[in-house]
């Protein structure tokens, strides 16, 4: 059974730009969630999908976006990046129901310069 | 403010020693626990999930406790091998948006060491 896929697993962008990451989950989960990971803060929540609809919202600012598509796949945007946004950026799959497992990705590193 | 705290940040230990990593919680209204490794430039890989109803849970050499009338759970590793060197994190649900959302409230983590 495969597990959740992220790509790209590295990234460098400039400032300014924007960059669209993707993340498979497992098959048959319909639950993604995006979360963001960096030396100071820790791993914070950003948005979790499920069949398509955001269920959920973190406190990041509106230049981070994401989306869910029918076979469940999802990818997250952040427009107009800042060096701050330099981080470990990972995906969890869940089967849908508030106490089952997450599983995470491999991640994919975002560096802006 | 729902927070997850876990002590110490950083732990060395010989191996074959049983250690116990800690975590805790600011809301005992918890749904579910789950207990993480990460290993260094990885993603994060399940060790255990803990339901709100359940004492503890094991899977080979850990053991997950959950204790939520003190806001705490303990993860208990025996006999440590210098391949369980890592950094161990515990995510709380603590929150239920009633729409079946919910998010993981992450600890920073303690950063295992184990000397051979």
């Amino acid at each position: 059974k495969a597990g959740v896929t992220q790509t790209p697993r590295y990234l460098i962008k400039t400032r300014g730009q924007q960059v669209t990451l993707s993340c498979s989950p497992i098959s048959g989960h319909r639950s993604v969630s995006w979360y963001q990971q960096t030396p100071g803060q820790g791993l914070q929540f950003l948005f979790e999908y499920f069949s398509e609809t955001q269920r959920n919202k973190g406190n990041f600012p509106g230049r981070f976006s994401g989306r869910q598509f029918s076979n469940s796949r999802s990818e997250m945007n952040v427009s107009t990046l800042e060096l701050g946004d330099s981080a470990l950026y990972l995906c969890a799959s869940r089967s849908g129901t508030v106490n089952t497992e997450a599983f995470f990705g491999q991640g994919t590193r975002l560096t802006v310069v | 403010k729902q927070e997850v705290t876990q002590i110490p940040a950083a732990l060395s230990v010989p191996e074959g020693e049983n250690l116990v990593l800690n975590c805790s919680f600011t809301d005992s209204a918890i749904y579910n626990l789950q207990w993480f490794r990460q290993d260094p430039g990885k993603g994060l890989t399940s060790l255990l999930l803990i339901q709100s109803s359940q004492r503890e849970q094991t899977s080979g050499r850990l053991n997950a406790s959950l204790d939520k009338s003190s806001g705490r759970s303990t993860l208990y590793i025996a006999a440590s091998q210098p391949g369980d060197s890592a950094t161990y994190l515990c995510a709380a649900v603590m929150s239920y948006s009633g729409a079946g959302s919910y998010q993981l409230t992450f600890g920073k983590g303690t950063k295992l060491s184990v000397i051979p």
